[in-house]
């Protein structure tokens, strides 16, 4: 069975401070996937970013980077220069497919996101 | 952009009524998903759907609940019989034509509250 840790129930920081989202993850699939979506407070679900298990190249994408190891099975997400536009629940999640087509996504609790100004 | 939507935003019902909570799949897109999001946790996969029927449904997802795809384009969730533990927000998602793992596109949500 699949499992997404996010640790961190809430974060709060100031604007423009660096902020951390930790994502550990278990599954005993060699190939699978990791997500992070964000929830801003108006509810919808928008996607940020897909990693796959064979890929461990860290990506930056404007403030955002990401942090893949599979060593330590952690998916993590950085926000640079946080803003206050950034305050959102964020999920990290994982999927996998034994034999199906199906790539369910099993989230984490989540990781509520406040930046103040 | 094309997106995923859902009707209706919001779903007041009694205990005991039937609902149907209605989603568009971006067009292309070949696999279709129900979560549900209890307010306040995460998000919990209930249903995917593959070629006109299930292919993989959670312990959530019990002779309650059904899914469809009437006309090629709609697909729908209903709760036969609400129970008040149904209140939530449902969200549909689908997924694009080619294999692996591509992220799944969620709709807004529809707000179901069970009275």
């Amino acid at each position: 069975a699949q499992k997404v840790t996010q640790a961190q129930t809430e974060i709060s920081v100031v604007e423009k401070e660096d902020v951390t989202l930790d994502c550990v993850y278990e599954t005993r699939d060699t190939t699978y996937y990791l997500f992070w979506y964000k929830q801003p407070p108006s509810g919808e679900l928008v996607f940020l970013i897909r990693r796959n298990s064979f890929d461990e190249q860290n990506e930056i994408s404007g403030r955002y980077s990401w942090n893949f190891q599979k060593s330590t099975s952690s998916f993590n997400f950085t926000i640079t220069a946080s803003q206050v536009v950034d305050s959102a629940v964020y999920f990290c999640a994982l999927s996998v497919n034994p034999g199906g087509s199906n790539y369910k996504l099993t989230f984490g609790k989540g990781t509520l996101l406040t930046v103040n100004p | 952009e094309p997106e995923v939507t859902q009707t209706p935003s919001h779903q007041v019902t009694q205990m005991g009524q039937e609902v149907i909570l209605r989603c568009v799949p971006i067009s292309n897109h070949l696999y279709f998903y129900w979560y549900r999001q209890i307010l306040g946790q995460k998000v919990e996969f209930l249903v995917s759907f593959y070629n006109n029927e299930i292919s993989e449904k959670s312990e959530i997802f019990d002779d309650q609940f059904s899914v469809e795809r009437p006309d090629g384009s709609n697909f729908t969730l209903k709760i036969r019989s609400t129970k008040l533990e149904d209140s939530a927000m449902y969200f549909c998602a689908s997924r694009g034509p080619r294999t692996g793992g591509n992220e799944q596109f969620f709709g807004p949500g529809t707000r179901l509250t069970v009275l």
